[in-house]
């Protein structure tokens, strides 16, 4: 079954420390994956898309297909960076594309 | 470009009270789906649509149907409304992948 796990609801960084969201994935075949963000009463937004493999905001995420895993990193966090996350994926052709249940990045000053 | 679009933006219900939500996009993407958002359970496929005149459930797709006449339109609605029906919804298209969403519909029903 398909199935997108982000262990953390919410985690809580100062300004200028690294940060790393989790996601995990279950899909048998080869899924594509993407980052979402949502600021505050906003839509969600793409951040990133794994075959792309580009880095926005200074995010970048990658691919392991061994841990199936596809984790969010950026090695400076910012106060701005204060947003939900959620990591995605869908099957082939891209539809039907479910998310995790979110993790909430609090960036301290 | 407008992009995507949900009518109305805020709606209270009664229990078995129904509604419908309409969606819109102007991107003649082929693909429209329906999320639900509630805290702690993160974005829920309620039903999608890969074309024109075609719908399929998603993972949480009781007490809601949906219906794609036009390929810019995707309806959803509920026959009945429940208390566990209080969410922001969420509609999307996208054209192969990573869905462009509308600005939500928050709905509480009492």
């Amino acid at each position: 079954a398909q199935r997108v796990t982000q262990p953390e609801k919410l985690l809580s960084v100062f300004k200028g420390a690294p940060v790393e969201l989790k996601c995990n994935y279950s899909y048998s075949g080869s899924p594509e994956l993407f980052w979402y963000v949502q600021y505050s009463r906003q839509r969600l937004q793409l951040l990133l898309r794994h075959i792309s493999r580009e880095s926005i905001k200074g995010f970048t995420a990658d691919l392991n297909k061994g841990e199936t895993s596809f984790h969010l990193k950026k090695p400076f966090a910012q106060e701005e960076d204060s947003a939900m996350y959620y990591c995605a994926l869908s099957g082939p052709g891209g539809f039907k594309t479910i998310f995790g249940a979110g993790t909430r990045l609090f960036v301290k000053a | 470009n407008a992009g995507v679009t949900q009518t109305p933006k805020f709606r209270v219900l009664k229990t078995g009270q129904s509604m419908t939500l309409l969606c819109a996009q102007d991107m003649n993407h082929e693909y429209m789906y329906w999320y639900r958002q509630d805290p702690g359970m993160g974005l829920r496929l309620i039903h999608y649509s890969v074309g024109e005149g075609t719908t399929a459930k998603g993972e949480v797709p009781d007490g809601y149907n949906v219906s794609r006449l036009k390929k810019q339109n995707f309806l959803l609605g509920l026959e009945s409304a429940a208390p566990s029906q209080t969410s922001v919804y969420f509609c999307a298209s996208s054209r192969d992948s990573s869905p462009y969403f509308g600005p939500g519909t928050r709905l509480t029903v009492t």
